[in-house]
């Protein structure tokens, strides 16, 4: 059973780097490609951006100058790093896993972490 | 970026009802939507991939059709368990983008 976890600060300041971790177990991350997704405290669902098996890696253009999603699979692990945070990006962050269905080109996230609020707020 | 906008933004309804969200989107994106179930308080649920394929271990009384820009989600016979928020989401084109949502609450 395929499982994700998230952990990290549930407090950051503004200006400062928001840094998250997702845990994966029950799969090796080497064999799928993972992402990032924020929910807002109004219930609005962001896409932030993918990290690939390979390394290689697909940002949101809207968060792309302030996000790094690295990998570290000698942890089975998948980070992500949000530069310069205001209070906007004040949200639920969820890891998420991105299949693909069979060989066709539809996508999904089918199994998501749990979630981790984090607050931007001196 | 597209925009999927979903209606209504809210519904109330009773245990039994047949219950309808319709999705929006604003370019044709063929039938690359999927739809989450989101129960309060708890993690988003894939219901249907591929705009009409139901994912592995969700009730057939879960039905989604439509493509180009307008899509649906049917929930047949509303049971206790479906009171939840549901989203559309498209995966046509980065970035992906989400519903604002339809809650679904007891009338």
């Amino acid at each position: 059973q395929v499982q994700l976890q998230e952990s990290g600060p549930g407090l950051v300041k503004p200006s400062e780097t928001l840094s998250l971790t997702c845990t994966v177990s029950g799969a090796s991350i080497s064999h799928y490609h993972w992402s990032w997704i924020r929910q807002f405290p109004g219930k609005g669902l962001e896409w932030i951006g993918f990290v690939y098996y390979g390394g290689s890696t697909q940002y949101n253009p809207s968060l792309q100058s302030r996000v790094t999603t690295p990998l570290d699979t000698s942890k089975n692990q998948f980070s992500l790093k949000l530069r310069s945070v205001t209070a906007a990006d004040t949200a639920v962050y969820y890891c998420a896993r991105r299949i693909q269905i069979s060989t066709s080109p539809v996508f999904a996230f089918d199994i998501w972490g749990q979630g981790t609020m984090v607050t931007v707020s001196s | 970026d597209i925009q999927m906008t979903q209606s209504p933004a809210s519904l109330s309804a009773s245990v039994g009802d047949r219950v309808t969200i319709t999705c929006r989107a604003s370019q044709s994106i063929g039938t690359y939507v999927n739809w989450y179930q989101q129960e309060p308080g708890k993690v988003p649920k894939l219901l249907i991939y591929g705009a009409s394929s139901l994912q592995s271990g969700v009730p057939s009384r879960f039905s989604g059709s439509g493509s180009g820009t307008d899509f649906i989600l049917i929930i047949n016979s509303l049971q206790p368990e479906d009171f939840a928020t549901y989203y559309c989401h498209q995966t046509y084109t980065t970035p992906w983008t989400f519903g604002q949502g339809t809650k679904v609450d007891v009338k």
